[in-house]
């Protein structure tokens, strides 16, 4: 069984202040992890990490995955209040064939609250 | 690119009545998956479509939940004679293909009374 486990659960910060959001994984046949910020209703597309230390980056969002260590980190710098949201973990697996599974499986998430 | 529309936004019914969903996946997506949300959890996958072909199912979708894509475009997720334990957030998501990440749609919240 698949299994992602996010930490911590929740955080509060204040604008300005950087988070460093952890997710780490078991899965067989790893074949991506990717990130999602969920604000009430869809989660919206943010990463998705192949490759060992490649870090991606969108503004002040950064992540980069560990695949030895199993893990991966979501950075965001300079937090604003528009980023309180949860941040969803969620990894892919390839099948015999080598294309994804088709299923991608979630970790809880973490709440993140950006105070003023 | 419209994103990916799902309809009903809500939908309150009562217990043993039958629930119907419809999701319009971006269009061009080969790939349509749909996904369950319950409150504090992530999205829990259900099942997923390449074209018209149903190519998985979790157990998590018992004899009474059923999802089509006829044609290979919208899809419709039928649950029969629903339960309380049935409430959730229903997701749809859809991609280009195997190797693109899913876009998801906002949702079909169920409440079961």
């Amino acid at each position: 069984e698949d299994k992602v486990v996010q930490s911590p659960l929740s955080l509060v910060v204040h604008e300005g202040d950087t988070v460093t959001l952890n997710c780490s994984y078991e899965v067989t046949n790893f074949r991506s992890l990717l990130w999602y910020k969920q604000e009430k209703k869809a989660p919206t597309f943010l990463f998705m990490l192949t490759s060992s230390g490649i870090e991606k980056k969108s503004g002040r969002l950064s992540s980069i995955l560990d695949k030895k260590e199993l893990f991966s980190i979501l950075n965001i710098t300079a937090t604003q209040t528009g980023d309180s949201a949860v941040y969803l973990c969620a990894v892919d697996r390839s099948n015999a064939g080598g294309t994804s599974y088709g299923k991608l499986t979630f970790g809880q998430g973490t709440i993140l609250t950006v105070h003023p | 690119d419209t994103g990916v529309s799902q309809n009903p936004r809500h939908k309150i019914t009562k217990r043993g009545q039958n629930v119907t969903f419809r999701c319009d996946p971006i269009s061009e997506h080969n790939r349509l998956y749909w996904y369950r949300q319950t409150l504090g959890q992530g999205p829990e996958f259900l099942t997923y479509f390449q074209n018209e072909a149903q190519l998985e199912k979790s157990r998590l979708l018992s004899d009474r939940f059923s999802a089509e894509r006829p044609k290979g475009s919208f899809s419709t997720l039928e649950i029969q004679r629903t339960e309380q334990g049935d409430s959730a957030m229903y997701l749809c998501a859809s991609s280009w293909d195997r190797d693109s990440p899913l876009h998801f749609g906002n949702g079909t919240r169920l409440t079961v009374t």
